[in-house]
């Protein structure tokens, strides 16, 4: 069974401060790394991608990945209350039937207190 | 605004109606999924289409039914269903085909309630 774990919060962090998000992974094959952002009511919306060991930064917001560690997660700089919402990390891992499909985790509630 | 847009956005149907939901992608996309998400829940994959042909279909009962009828288009026609059916209903579509590395755009989703 491939798995995606998150820890289902919710994670409270003041404004201004680092929210991290962590996320592991049950298959070592696993070739693409997601996080989207889905506030209460509405859709995913993609926020990083990540496919290769390290650090990659857009903006506030930075995904780490460490597959030896089977390990992926955000970081969110100088937190805003707008960005409370649901975070998920989403893995593609290897299929033996060929193609990919995406594994969600439960997502983690992240909470900015202004 | 999302570049993956359904319709409609809600939808209250009783247990014995016939009705579909649409999605359409004008991004190029080769790949369209359908995901059911309840409340609290991720999104749980339900069908893959690549290059229009159906590559996954994640054990759904029949009384969903996709459709692509081309590389735009996504339908899921929806008859007889169950009052744990309600849900929302999310059309995500992504570059190549599956085995794609890229990720999925969704659109805002169709939420159902089944009386």
């Amino acid at each position: 069974q491939k798995e995606v774990e998150q820890n289902s919060g919710p994670l409270s962090v003041p404004e201004g401060a680092i929210a991290s998000l962590n996320c592991t992974y049950s298959d070592r094959g696993s070739q693409s790394f997601f996080w989207y952002r889905q506030y209460s009511g509405k859709s995913p919306e993609l926020i990083m991608s990540i496919y290769s060991n390290g650090d990659k930064e857009d903006g506030r917001f930075t995904a780490q990945l460490n597959k030896a560690s089977q390990y992926v997660s955000l970081l969110i700089r100088d937190s805003q209350p707008s960005d409370s919402a649901t975070y998920l990390c989403a893995v593609n891992p290897y299929s033996n039937t060929g193609g990919f499909k995406t594994i969600f985790g439960a997502g983690t509630r992240l909470f900015v207190k202004a | 605004d999302t570049e993956v847009t359904q319709t409609p956005k809600h939808l209250v149907m009783g247990m014995t109606n016939k009705k579909s939901l649409k999605c359409e992608q004008h991004m190029g996309h080769r790949a369209m999924y359908w995901y059911k998400q309840k409340a609290k829940k991720p999104p749980e994959l339900m069908f893959v289409y690549s290059y229009e042909k159906l590559s996954i279909n994640e054990s759904v009962p029949s009384r969903f039914s996709p459709e692509c009828p081309n590389s735009s288009l996504l339908n899921l026609h929806l008859h007889a269903l169950q009052p744990e059916d309600s849900a929302l209903y999310l059309c995500a579509s992504s570059q190549e085909g599956t085995g794609s590395n890229q990720p999925q755009h969704f659109g805002d989703g169709t939420r159902l309630s089944i009386l």
